[in-house]
């Protein structure tokens, strides 16, 4: 079945630091890949998708380029700010449903 | 829109008592999901309807939950009776479509559910 790892956490950074997060997938045929985001007492929100090998996705700085070759989706943001403390999940869209991976809590210090 | 719509934010209850979670969706969306999220075990699908109709509730963990949607504007998630392992974000979803090609979810705020 579909399956997404994802770096475990937590991960402390420090501000305008060169941010990582790594998320590799199982699935089979051609699944669209996404990072959602969820900051403290919210519900998760969509931060950027991919739905085609070699896609780039991107919003707010963050980027995550779909890398069939590797089945991999990692999430990077060349400087992050204190703002961007939160849980990020990478997901998995099939013809079924989404699935998630069990999320990568990132604080980023001042 | 005011996008997924869930309540309350937050509910506590004592064990054996009846619990409903409530949520409306995005107008238009056809797709409705329920998600439990705890720290030991992530976000859990419990069940997703479609048009109203309930597809897939394989993950609701027992007999005890319930969810139904009478209409394209509303569903409920009940637990009962309640017991303290039942303490967990809820949180309700909607999408245009199943298949996430182009489409993400649309998720709620959640409701914090103690259940003492």
């Amino acid at each position: 079945g579909n399956s997404v790892t994802q770096m475990e956490g937590p991960v402390t950074l420090s501000e305008e630091a060169f941010l990582t997060i790594n998320c590799t997938y199982t699935a089979t045929g051609y699944p669209s890949l996404f990072w959602y985001v969820q900051y403290p007492g919210e519900g998760l929100q969509l931060l950027l998708k991919a739905t085609k090998a070699d896609d780039k996705g991107s919003n707010k700085g963050f980027e995550a380029t779909y890398r069939k070759e590797t089945t991999s989706f990692h999430l990077e943001k060349g400087s992050v700010q204190v703002s961007d403390s939160a849980v990020y999940f990478c997901a998995l869209g099939s013809a079924r449903q989404l699935t998630f991976g069990s999320g990568t809590q990132l604080t980023v210090l001042p | 829109d005011a996008g997924v719509i869930q309540s309350p934010r937050h509910e506590v209850t004592e064990m054996g008592q009846e619990v409903t979670l409530r949520c409306k969706p995005i107008s238009g969306h056809d797709y409705l999901f329920w998600y439990r999220q705890t720290m030991m075990r992530g976000l859990e699908l419990l069940i997703y309807f479609n048009n109203n109709v309930p597809i897939d509730d394989s993950g609701m963990p027992e007999d005890r939950f319930s969810a139904k949607m009478p209409n394209a504007s509303f569903s409920t998630l009940k637990i009962q009776p309640s017991e303290p392992r039942d303490s967990a974000v809820y949180f309700c979803a909607s999408s245009l479509a199943l298949s996430s090609s182009n489409y993400g979810y649309t998720f709620g705020s959640g409701t914090r559910l103690t259940v003492v």
